[in-house]
């Protein structure tokens, strides 16, 4: 069946690089969009990036400047990478899936991977 | 960017009520396709979203006939039918007509 699942550091300091981990597993990622949505307590719900099918990414602005997406399709993973980090960025992020193929909603996500920025 | 805006309920609500949640964004979401381009997830606590509509009015894999979604090209409503305990949780709408793709702050439900 569909699986996605996060891996994160945990814990950031300020301004290092956040990487993530996405893991999937019962579908192809030549084949469905793998999108990235993180929850933080001041922003609530907030899309992030995309990576296509084709390889190609789509970002947020907000973040445009330090997101990177990327992945192996050789071993079903899609990569996050953020610099840069603030307070802020505190959160929860999932990576998740749409149903069809090359749809923005999230049918499937992950379990979420907290990440704290402290010093 | 599209901002999506949710009203409130008038919790708690008792069980085996209906309950409406309100979404408004500040663009139609209208697809030249005809279709209206908005989710909606309810995440309950200590858990990931979970899609309940899609295309405005869609019911995803699954859920319940309990809930359904409607609205018109800026104004949007989700309806639960005879809330049940299973739904607690915040309720969020999303719009995919453009990136980047937004969400509401989110409703929160409890039941009576």
């Amino acid at each position: 069946q569909v699986q996605l699942k996060e891996t994160g550091p945990g814990l950031v300091h300020p301004t290092q690089t956040l990487s993530i981990t996405c893991t999937v597993s019962g579908f192809s990622l030549t084949s469905y969009y793998v999108q990235w949505v993180r929850q933080t307590p001041g922003k609530g719900l907030e899309w992030m990036g995309l990576i296509r099918s084709g390889g190609n990414t789509e970002y947020n602005s907000e973040f445009k400047s330090r997101l990177s997406i990327n992945r192996d399709t050789s071993k079903n993973q899609v990569f996050l990478k953020m610099n840069s980090l603030k307070t802020e960025d505190t959160g929860v992020y999932y990576c998740a899936r749409d149903d069809y193929g090359g749809l923005n909603w999230f049918a499937y996500w992950g379990q979420g991977t907290l990440v704290t920025v402290s010093s | 960017d599209v901002v999506m805006t949710q009203g409130a309920l008038p919790n708690p609500v008792p069980s085996g009520e209906s309950a409406s949640i309100t979404c408004q964004s500040t663009q139609s979401l209208l697809h030249s396709n005809g279709k209206t381009c908005l989710n909606w997830y309810l995440q309950r606590p200590g858990q990931s979203p979970q899609l309940l509509i899609y295309w405005m009015s869609t019911r995803a894999s699954g859920v319940s006939d309990r809930f359904s979604g409607s609205g018109s090209g800026t104004d949007f409503t989700l309806k639960i039918s005879s809330v049940e305990a299973e739904d607690v949780g915040v309720y969020y709408c999303q719009q995919f007509l453009e990136y980047p793709l937004t969400f509401g702050s989110g409703t929160k439900l409890e039941i009576k």
